[in-house]
């Protein structure tokens, strides 16, 4: 069975550092992109970048690029999203969901993890 | 940004109902538009891609239509567990852009 699995809920202070994971389990990691989407609370969905854990050639959104780190491991089969200094503003559910080529779409999403920051 | 416009942002429906929900793109995409459905507290659930093609799993009461601009999603008969959000989202160009979310309600 096709799975991604995400990290559990975190409460950081603004100003903190934070990387969350999505673990895949049931294909080949390295042959699909793995694309990161935000939704804050109460709001729609916003997509954040994507990653090839083949390469870890990435893409950005640019409402993201310079805020968030998108990054792989392919030896565990994970793929990570990062902050270097969270704001409140960044308080909201992140899906992480694997992408198809070509259509572009996002077949199989991670539950989410819920990310609060709040000094 | 390709800018995508759902209408409307909220129906109230009854089971048994045919709802159609309308997305609207700021340029032309071809085909290249997905359907997603989110329940309450859970992740989006892919239904539709380019468009038409229904999703490995997802019941035949979903049905999408449409290209260029304009786009609609129809749920034929709307069964109990079908009360949820929806959100359109285009698949043809980056930043890839999602709808503002068309939430069915029970009359």
């Amino acid at each position: 069975e096709v799975q991604l699995v995400q990290s559990g809920a975190e409460v950081k202070k603004p100003g903190e550092p934070l990387k969350i994971s999505c673990e895949v389990s049931g294909y080949r990691f390295s042959r699909y992109w793995i694309g990161w989407v935000r939704q804050m609370p109460g709001k729609g969905l916003e997509w954040m970048g994507i990653i090839y854990p083949g390469d870890s050639e990435t893409r950005y959104s640019p409402a993201f690029q310079g805020q968030v780190t998108v990054s792989a491991d392919k030896s565990n089969s994970t793929a990570y999203l990062q902050w270097s200094s969270l704001k409140a503003s960044d308080t909201a559910m992140y899906y992480c969901a694997r992408r198809l080529v070509p259509h572009d779409v996002f077949d199989i999403w991670g539950q989410g993890t819920m990310v609060t920051v709040s000094s | 940004d390709i800018q995508m416009t759902q209408s409307p942002s909220s129906v109230s429906a009854s089971v048994g109902d045919r709802v159609t929900i309308t997305c609207r793109a700021s340029q032309g995409i071809s085909s290249w538009l997905a359907w997603y459905q989110q329940k309450p507290g859970k992740a989006p659930k892919l239904l539709i891609y380019d468009a038409s093609s229904l999703q490995s799993g997802v019941p035949s009461r979903f049905s999408g239509s449409g290209s260029g601009t304009d786009f609609t999603l129809t749920i034929s008969s709307l069964q109990p567990e079908d009360f949820a959000t929806y959100y359109c989202q285009q698949a043809n160009s980056f930043p890839l852009t999602f709808g503002g979310g068309t939430k069915v309600e029970i009359k």
